[in-house]
């Protein structure tokens, strides 16, 4: 079973510009959840999606955005960017959500750096 | 607001000998604890869950406990090989129901 997948790996932009994300979860998985890592900060929560609805959702501005497909693929947009958006991205997949008890499975994640 | 700490930002362990890396939270009580393993450039992978119900959890070397009344989580890695050396993460679930994940510790086995 392939696992999780991500795109692009890394990624260069500049302050003010926007970026858009995309996840392919695990064949079956219905949850996507996505993730900000960074030194500081360590890995924060951004919002979770199932069946094409947001289902949970963290401390994020507004910028941060994201959206599901019917086939589970997932995408995030971080709009005006600022310098401190730079972090790894992550998606996890998993069966029927973040906090059911239930194994996630990461992608790699997208370097994002933020010139 | 909920918190959730790891002892130390990097240990240091020689071959052979158990790793312990210790997850405190506070002003919360999570209905399960995760452990997550992290190599550098890589996503996290999943290790271990325990339910608040459960005192102890192993899968091979590994082992997990779970003290609600300290409100912390031990993870012991037995034997520990240099293959062991990664980033640990602990994770509960938090208020409305989002993941909450610690910083994590770098552990470092020394052949």
């Amino acid at each position: 079973k392939a696992g999780v997948t991500q795109t692009p790996r890394y990624l260069i932009k500049t302050r003010g510009q926007q970026v858009t994300l995309s996840c392919s979860p695990i064949s079956g998985h219905r949850s996507v959840s996505w993730y900000q890592q960074t030194p500081g900060q360590g890995l924060q929560f951004l919002f979770e999606y199932f069946s094409e609805t947001q289902r949970n959702k963290g401390n994020f501005p507004g910028r941060f955005s994201g959206r599901q497909f019917s086939n589970s693929r997932s995408e995030m947009n971080v709009s005006t960017l600022e310098l401190g958006d730079s972090a790894l991205y992550l998606c996890a997949s998993s069966t029927s959500g973040a906090y059911n008890y239930n194994e996630q499975f990461f992608g790699p994640g997208t370097r994002l750096t933020v010139l | 607001s909920q918190k959730i700490e790891q002892n130390s930002e990097a240990l240091n362990i020689q071959e052979g000998k158990t790793a312990t890396l210790t997850c405190n939270y506070t002003n919360y009580s999570p209905a399960y604890l995760q452990w997550y393993r992290q190599d550098p450039g890589r996503g996290p992978v999943f290790l271990l869950l325990i339910r608040e119900n459960e005192k102890e959890k192993r899968k091979e070397r590994l082992k997990v406990t779970f003290d609600t009344t300290l409100k912390q989580s031990l993870f012991h890695i037995t034997a520990s090989q240099p293959a062991d050396s990664a980033t640990y993460l602990c994770a509960l679930d938090g208020r409305d129901d989002k993941i909450i994940f610690g910083k994590g510790t770098r552990l470092h086995i020394l052949p």
